[in-house]
């Protein structure tokens, strides 16, 4: 059985950082390219950035480059998302979601990242 | 960016209702379109991949269709499980999602 389990969120001031990491289990991790998706309280979904299977490639939307990054460790079945600089407007659950092709067939539970001061 | 339009916001219908959701690209995005379901407090799930296919598992009163900026997601008969938000996404260009359909019943 597919399992995506995110952890790492919380209260965090505006300006500073938050690493948010999503245990995969229940299939091979390093066949995948993995995303993560975040839902602002209330509001609907936005994707936010995209790993490639092995790493090497890496995508994000307009308003988290430069600010976030998104890495994995395939020795642990591990993907992360490195978010400094937070914003109010970042304040979101975050899941991670496992790709085929472009679509996100398997999704975490979420974790909540409150920015504010 | 390619900016997708769901309508409606918000739908009543009642129980075995077929159902049409409508979400309109605006660009052509050559059917790559997804929909999914999200229930209260639950994360999303995917229902239909590339416009018309139906992820494994899910009832085949889910269906899915359309082409060129035009897609439709319709439930053939409506049940009280159904309730929950439907989002569109396209990966065409970029990656976007739609504001939602909020379904509920009447």
């Amino acid at each position: 059985e597919v399992q995506l389990v995110e952890s790492g969120g919380g209260l965090v001031q505006p300006g500073r950082s938050m690493k948010l990491s999503c245990a995969a289990s229940g299939f091979t991790f390093n066949n995948y390219d993995m995303a993560w998706v975040c839902q602002a309280p209330k509001k609907g979904l936005e994707w936010v950035a995209t790993i490639s299977y092995d790493g090497s490639s890496t995508y994000y939307r307009d308003s988290v480059k430069g600010r976030f990054t998104i890495s994995r460790d395939n020795a642990k079945s591990t993907l992360y998302l490195q978010m400094d600089s937070l914003r109010s407007e970042d304040t979101a659950t975050y899941y991670c979601a496992r790709l085929i092709y472009n679509s996100f067939a398997y999704w975490g539970q979420g974790t909540l990242v409150t920015v504010s001061s | 960016d390619i900016q997708m339009t769901q309508s409606p916001p918000v739908l009543s219908a009642s129980v075995g209702d077929r159902v049409t959701l409508s979400c309109k690209a605006s660009q052509n995005i050559n059917k790559n379109l997804d929909w999914y379901q999200q229930k209260h407090g639950e994360a999303p799930k995917l229902l239909i991949y590339y416009t018309n296919n139906l992820q494994t598992g899910i009832p085949s009163r889910f269906s899915g269709s359309g082409s060129g900026t035009d897609y439709t997601l319709t439930i053939s008969s409506l049940q009280p499980e159904d309730v929950a938000t439907y989002y569109c996404y396209q990966y065409n260009s970029g990656y976007t999602f739609g504001a939602g359909t909020k379904l509920e019943l009447k």
